[in-house]
């Protein structure tokens, strides 16, 4: 059981471009989430996803960032015209009733 | 609003001394309550799960309590090592299956030799 896999790990974009940040959840879940962490600053939810559907987006920018998880395929977390703003730790995560969540190592975009 | 309190930010303490981290949560209807551990430039790794019907969790030298009517839970960690030193994370769920986890800005934890 690999867990939770993200990638890139790290992921440098310049001002402007596009940063798509990848997640497999782990082997039988069908549920993602994910969420960023700013510096210094605690894990903010950003979207839940199953199969094909987007559940819950309320701690999405409105702007700028998207997400998908395909039937096929990892789930995709997007974000548009990058800003240094945008900077931070990325992870996701997927949940069960008798483990709780599972989060994936990360990927830190750093965006110059 | 439903929000997650950890105190203290941050705690030094030698080698060898037990102690107790605190989490506060607005609103006792939780579903499930959840302790983390992230390592500097880490991701997180799952500690304890507690429940809402569970009243703790142990995990060898880690025991998390949880306490629903005043909106505590608290992570004792018993003769601490060099190795414990990371930042602890507290994250409660409030509903069922499908809803997202709040967290914490957790406590982190120095372990001096």
């Amino acid at each position: 059981n690999a867990g939770v896999m993200q990638n890139p790990r790290h992921l440098v974009r310049r001002r402007g471009q596009e940063a798509r940040l990848r997640c497999s959840p782990m082997k039988g879940h069908s549920h993602v989430y994910w969420y960023r962490q700013l510096p210094e600053e605690g894990l903010k939810f950003m979207v839940y996803l199953q199969k094909e559907n987007i559940i819950d987006e309320s701690g999405m920018p409105k702007e700028r960032f998207s997400a998908e998880f395909p039937k096929e395929g990892p789930s995709i977390l997007r974000i548009q015209q990058v800003v240094r703003g945008d900077s931070a730790a990325y992870f996701c995560a997927s949940s069960s009733p008798s483990h709780g969540y599972t989060f994936g190592s990360g990927t830190r975009l750093t965006v110059v | 609003k439903q929000e997650v309190t950890q105190i203290p930010a941050a705690l030094s303490v030698p080698e060898g001394e037990n102690l107790v981290l605190n989490c506060s949560f607005t609103d006792s209807a939780i579903y499930n309550l959840q302790w983390f551990r992230q390592d500097p430039g880490k991701g997180l790794t799952s500690l304890l799960l507690i429940q809402s019907s569970q009243r703790e969790q142990t995990s060898g030298r880690l025991n998390a309590s949880l306490d629903k009517s005043s909106g505590r839970s608290t992570l004792y960690i018993a003769a601490s090592q060099p190795g414990d030193s990371a930042t602890y994370l507290c994250a409660v769920r409030w509903g069922q299956a499908g809803t997202a986890l709040i967290f914490g800005k957790g406590t982190t934890l120095s372990v001096s030799s």
